[in-house]
């Protein structure tokens, strides 16, 4: 049983367009990470999340966490091929809980 | 500066074989973390080891798998007997401090048990 699970699984767009991706839980985690992984590499991190109802954005890519600190969302615009890669987020619960979501795995075709 | 290595980075083990991966964390990162990725999924968490303390073992799968970090620097991952369903990419991932430091990861080694 996934404690986070991301939709979509997949998603393939055509450059320019823009898109969101959802990570949901029935738990409280008390932040959220996202991390990007690219073919052959370990998961880099993006942006942390710590407030309910906090926003932050990363260039074209804008981070929500939920008012209840049980969901978050992932929205980038105008996705260029460059972002490309497999989407992780990741909730903290505890000392040394970190759970990982199922993953979207985000192709942009020039 | 050096980032987390792990070796080997590709292994192919016969069924029921052992096998030994290494991770060589970030210098001075206390945290260290083994995780399992089947598929190009997610992380599966696998155990936890944070300074002197007792590692968090709770994720590993079965008592075939097992981790050691050697001096609070260099972990070994061990896996016997191996099976078909350990086939998956192991990663590695050190912190500076607790969970909710950035954790910074290695490449991985993807093993194939044949």
């Amino acid at each position: 049983t996934q404690l986070l699970e991301q939709s979509p699984q997949f998603l393939s767009i055509q450059e320019g367009e823009n898109l969101t991706v959802y990570c949901n839980s029935s738990s409280v985690f008390s932040s959220l990470q996202w991390y990007r992984q690219e073919p052959g590499e370990g998961p880099v991190l993006l942006v942390t999340v710590v407030t309910g109802g906090e926003v932050k954005k990363l260039k074209r890519l804008t981070f929500q966490f939920g008012d209840a600190r049980k969901d978050s969302s992932l929205h980038i615009t105008a996705a260029q091929p460059g972002d490309t890669g497999l989407y992780l987020c990741a909730g903290i619960r505890g000392a040394n809980n970190l759970f990982f979501g199922t993953g979207t795995r985000l192709t942009v075709i020039p | 500066g050096a980032g987390v290595s792990q070796s080997p980075s590709n292994k192919v083990t016969e069924k029921g074989k052992d096998v030994e991966l290494r991770c060589d964390p970030i210098s001075g990162h206390t945290a260290l973390y083994w995780y399992r990725q089947s598929l190009g999924q997610g992380l599966e968490f696998l155990i936890y080891f944070q300074g002197n303390s007792a590692p968090d073992k709770s994720g590993l799968p079965s008592d075939r798998f097992s981790a050691e970090r050697t001096g609070g620097s260099v972990s070994t991952l061990t896996i016997q007997r191996t099976q078909q369903e350990d086939s998956a990419v192991y990663l590695c991932a050190s912190s500076l401090g607790g969970t909710g430091d950035e954790q910074y990861f290695g490449p991985g080694t993807r093993l194939t048990v044949t």
